[in-house]
């Protein structure tokens, strides 16, 4: 059974910075590409980072370029998101999610929340 | 959101409705890249419908999708009440954002 297991979330202050963490189990991970993905409680989702199985092709949402960054363990089974200059705007439950080819997400993990206050 | 979908639609058990998700064809319009999201209160999004008209393995064949130019659409046929949730579209997108989202439908089932 596919499992993604988000972690890492919490409460920083404005211009902080945070690292989220999946767990993912299931499926031959280094073979599959994975997003993260935001939804701020109550609202839409929206993409925001992309990486292939050998990390040689990352992609970002304009929201969050130059400020996040992605990225992976294929040893751990993990995926990552560096968060830096966090602001209100990034306050969202976060979802890692596993590619399910023709741009689609065929499993989301239970999600992290992080919330950007003073 | 770059793609728009309807607030909310409501139905009766055993109704049909649609739920439509509109955008250009720079992403709806131009790939077969459409999936549709079902997300229970409190609960994880989850893939019913993949490239325009695909189920995945386990998902009820009361639901299917559809497209017409640029406004993908998804069919709910026999209205269950276990139906009621949000759901959301998502494409391909050929411009700085490769993968959009509509915001969302909340489901009634009266």
């Amino acid at each position: 059974e596919v499992q993604l297991v988000d972690s890492g979330g919490g409460l920083v202050q404005p211009g902080g910075s945070l690292r989220l963490s999946c767990a993912a189990s299931g499926f031959a991970f280094s073979a599959y590409s994975m997003h993260w993905i935001r939804q701020v409680p109550g609202k839409g989702l929206e993409w925001i980072s992309f990486i292939n199985g050998d990390s040689s092709d990352k992609r970002y949402a304009d929201s969050v370029k130059g400020r996040f960054t992605i990225s992976r363990d294929n040893a751990r089974n993990s995926l990552y998101l560096q968060m830096s200059r966090l602001g209100g705007d990034d306050t969202a439950l976060y979802y890692c999610a596993k590619d399910g080819g023709s741009y689609s997400f065929d499993c989301l993990g239970q999600g992290t929340l992080v919330t950007v206050a003073s | 959101s770059a793609l728009t979908q309807p607030a909310a639609v409501s139905g009766s058990p055993g109704q049909s409705i649609t739920i439509s998700c509109t955008g250009t064809s720079s992403d709806i319009g131009g790939y077969d890249f459409v999936s549709w999201y079902q997300q229970h209160p409190g609960k994880v999004p989850k893939l019913i419908i993949y490239a325009v008209t695909n189920r995945p393995s386990g998902v009820p064949s009361r639901f299917s999708g559809s497209r017409s130019v640029n406004t993908a659409s998804l069919t709910i046929s026999g209205l269950q009440a276990e139906d009621e949730a949000d759901y959301f579209c998502s494409s391909y997108s050929a411009g700085s954002t490769p993968w959009v989202f509509g915001g969302g439908t909340q489901l009634t089932v009266l």
